[in-house]
């Protein structure tokens, strides 16, 4: 158990529809990280919170969204879902904002939009 | 222009084979980390080891080995007397310090098959 904790671990929904991803990060980590990996586009970072802040951006599309809670746990939101989202969807944590520490990756959430 | 290349896409051993995975990372900034990282079937990211850009000496954890050379930018890692249990996706990463960027940039992993 690498202390990251995504929920839930599969995912089938339909074209068109909305869903969220939840990641718990590693006790103490304020940063967490999500990135997608999907067959074409090796893995991808999207977004990077930190302390309830966004720090960094990446190849996130304008459907998906995300934001980090108080209790620092974070969502990845994902809207008018295509065939071509399907794909691993990992978080990672981290302790400081910098990621250079090291990362903690959570064990993924499979996502298949048919 | 990628930031880490991992030229091996696939590659079968038979068990007790050493086997060296490559990779080769691109950056201006003189400050970064290299990492390993492990996907085995099941699915999860396993880190195997970090590396920073100011400590070129090369590290060895069981059959496990990494050697990182900042004048060819390689970071290439060795796996000896391989085991079926090494079978795995191995991915190499680069975190940039100095320019801001707090992400991962992954290679496209190389796909290591261990035949028993």
């Amino acid at each position: 158990d690498s202390g990251v904790t995504q929920t839930p671990k599969h995912l089938i929904t339909a074209t068109g529809q909305r869903v969220t991803l939840r990641c718990s990060p590693r006790s103490g980590d304020l940063s967490v990280y999500w990135y997608q990996q999907s067959l074409d586009q090796g893995l991808q970072f999207l977004i990077q919170y930190y302390n309830g802040e966004e720090r960094a951006k990446g190849n996130i599309l304008e459907r998906f969204s995300a934001q980090q809670f108080p209790d620092l746990h974070s969502e990845l939101n994902l809207s008018s879902l295509e065939l071509g989202d399907s794909a691993l969807y990992f978080c990672a944590s981290s302790a400081s904002g910098a990621g250079n520490y090291g990362y903690t990756f959570g064990s993924g959430t499979r996502l298949t939009v048919v | 222009a990628q930031k880490v290349t991992q030229a091996q896409t696939e590659i079968s051993v038979v068990e007790k084979e050493d086997v060296t995975l490559d990779c080769v990372y691109e950056t201006r900034d003189t400050t970064y980390y290299l990492f390993w990282y492990k996907q085995p079937p099941s699915g999860e990211l396993v880190f195997l080891i970090r590396r920073n850009s100011f400590d070129e000496q090369n590290e060895i954890s069981g059959r496990y080995s990494w050697n990182f050379q900042k004048s060819t930018s390689s970071f290439n890692f060795t796996i000896t007397a391989s085991q079926v249990v090494d079978s795995a996706v191995y991915f190499c990463a680069l975190s940039e310090v100095l320019t801001g960027a707090n992400n991962l940039f992954f290679g496209t992993g190389t796909r290591l098959t261990v035949i028993p």
